[in-house]
């Protein structure tokens, strides 16, 4: 089965500095979501990556998945209060209508 | 995006009784629904997918006739908690993938906060 590695687990930054959040797959990927949860709540979809070496942006928030589509990278520039939550990667493992598997998930702090 | 609800949002029920958990699809048409269920401070693990009119397949581990999950119409799933004990207690977030979307489009609901006494 298909596992992801989240890095870091938790994440305390400053308001205003730029952070990075990594998800490795065993497995290579054929879609890579990310996601933030407000613990206790529901998701919210950031982004989907399929394509090897893809970069995608919205706001301050850009993912990138690596030519071999085994990693993916979150980065946020110039971070806000806003920001601070659950950040989850998930995958789909195969080409049908499968559920995704998750990372554990990385915990923002902004320390304001 | 899509709109995904689910109903209640939070429950509350003793040790013993059953609970069951509503899926909508607000304006599109599901024809698969997945169940996730999240113990505090762990991630999301997949429990079960349920396609329209047809039984569900449960993930390893997931007892079938404990978390029975009905897909009746391409707008709703139900997963029903029969017989909850403590240890079930959990965040329990659906999401709906439409058709021809292959799956690599889900939209999830609020989650539901089950605590069994």
């Amino acid at each position: 089965s298909q596992e992801l590695e989240q890095s870091p687990q938790s994440l305390i930054v400053q308001e205003g500095k730029n952070l990075t959040i990594n998800c490795t797959s065993s497995k290579t990927l054929y879609g890579l979501y990310w996601y933030k949860q407000k613990y206790g709540e529901g998701l919210i979809f950031l982004m989907m990556l399929q394509k090897g070496g893809e970069e995608k942006s919205h706001e301050k928030i850009t993912a990138k998945l690596d030519e071999k589509k085994q990693q993916s990278s979150l980065h946020i520039t110039a971070s806000q209060p806003s920001h601070a939550g659950i950040y989850l990667c998930g995958a789909v493992s195969g080409g049908g209508a499968d559920g995704l598997t998750f990372g554990k998930g990385t915990h923002l702090i902004i320390q304001p | 995006g899509a709109v995904v609800s689910q109903h209640p949002s939070r429950v509350i029920c003793k040790s013993g009784t059953s609970v069951k958990i509503e899926c909508r699809s607000l304006d599109f048409q599901a024809t698969t629904m997945f169940w996730y269920r999240q113990f505090p401070k762990q991630s999301l693990m997949l429990m079960a997918t349920s396609n329209e009119g047809s039984k569900a397949t449960y993930e390893q581990g997931v007892e079938k006739d404990k978390f029975l999950i009905n897909h009746a119409s391409l707008t709703l799933s139900t997963l029903t908690v029969t017989s909850a004990h403590p240890e079930d207690s959990s965040f329990y977030i659906c999401s709906a993938a439409g058709p021809g979307t292959s799956g690599r489009w889900q939209f999830f609901g609020p989650g539901t906060r089950l605590t069994v006494l």
